[in-house]
């Protein structure tokens, strides 16, 4: 069956540091990959998506991740972090029968 | 821009209650979706619908029914809530050709004392 890990729970990370969050599926076929942010209070945002091509993806708010096939890993990345980053973040994989997948999340701690 | 709303953000019910959560999206999309969410489980699929008047059962469905009679709303309902059912619960809505794309509401966060 179609899963999602994501091995940190909590990660804190100092203002203008890198930032990487690691997420691993598990998928017979091709996946599609997504990351989502859950700002303190709100619902899900969608940062990047992967369906095919380019195995680096560009998102919002200079959020980038990178498929890597002979991992099954999907990390999410960002050079420098702000104090606004501080979120939640889940990563989703398709199931294949129009559903999504989400691991249970990695909550970012900015520290100034 | 996608707009994905539910009526409550914050719920109280009694045990015992029926409860209705309802969500309402803008953008004509096809499908429509119920998450739970619980600290250390991430996101669970409560039931989903593809059209109005269809409906499929997600992952973890006991308990739950749903409703939808117009393409833009889609209700959440619990016949007896129960205090395990205490949770914050997402709507979020998708294009027909393109479910994975999934655009959230601000969630209800649902107290069941």
């Amino acid at each position: 069956a179609q899963s999602v890990t994501q091995p940190d729970i909590h990660i804190t990370v100092s203002e203008g540091a890198s930032l990487e969050l690691r997420c691993n599926y598990s998928y017979g076929a091709t996946p599609y990959l997504f990351w989502y942010v859950q700002s303190p209070g709100q619902g899900l945002q969608l940062l990047l998506k992967y369906f095919s091509g380019d195995t680096l993806v560009q998102g919002i708010k200079g959020f980038e991740a990178e498929f890597k096939r002979s991992q099954s890993s999907f990390n999410l990345r960002k050079p420098s972090v702000h104090w606004s980053d501080a979120a939640e973040y889940f990563c989703a994989v398709n199931t294949g029968f129009q559903k999504l997948v989400f691991g249970t999340g990695t909550r970012l701690l900015v520290s100034p | 821009d996608v707009k994905v709303t539910q009526s409550s953000r914050y719920l109280v019910k009694r045990t015992g209650e029926k409860v209705f959560l309802e969500c309402v999206q803008d953008m004509d999309h096809e499908n429509m979706f119920w998450y739970r969410q619980d600290p250390g489980l991430g996101l669970r699929l409560i039931y989903f619908s593809y059209d109005v008047k269809m409906k499929e059962k997600g992952d973890i469905p006991e308990g739950y029914s749903v409703s939808r009679e117009k393409k833009e709303r889609f209700s959440l309902i619990l016949e007896s809530a129960s205090t395990n059912q205490t949770s914050m619960y997402l709507c979020a809505s998708s294009r027909g050709d393109n479910a994975y794309e999934q655009y959230f509401g601000p969630g209800t966060r649902l107290t069941v004392t």
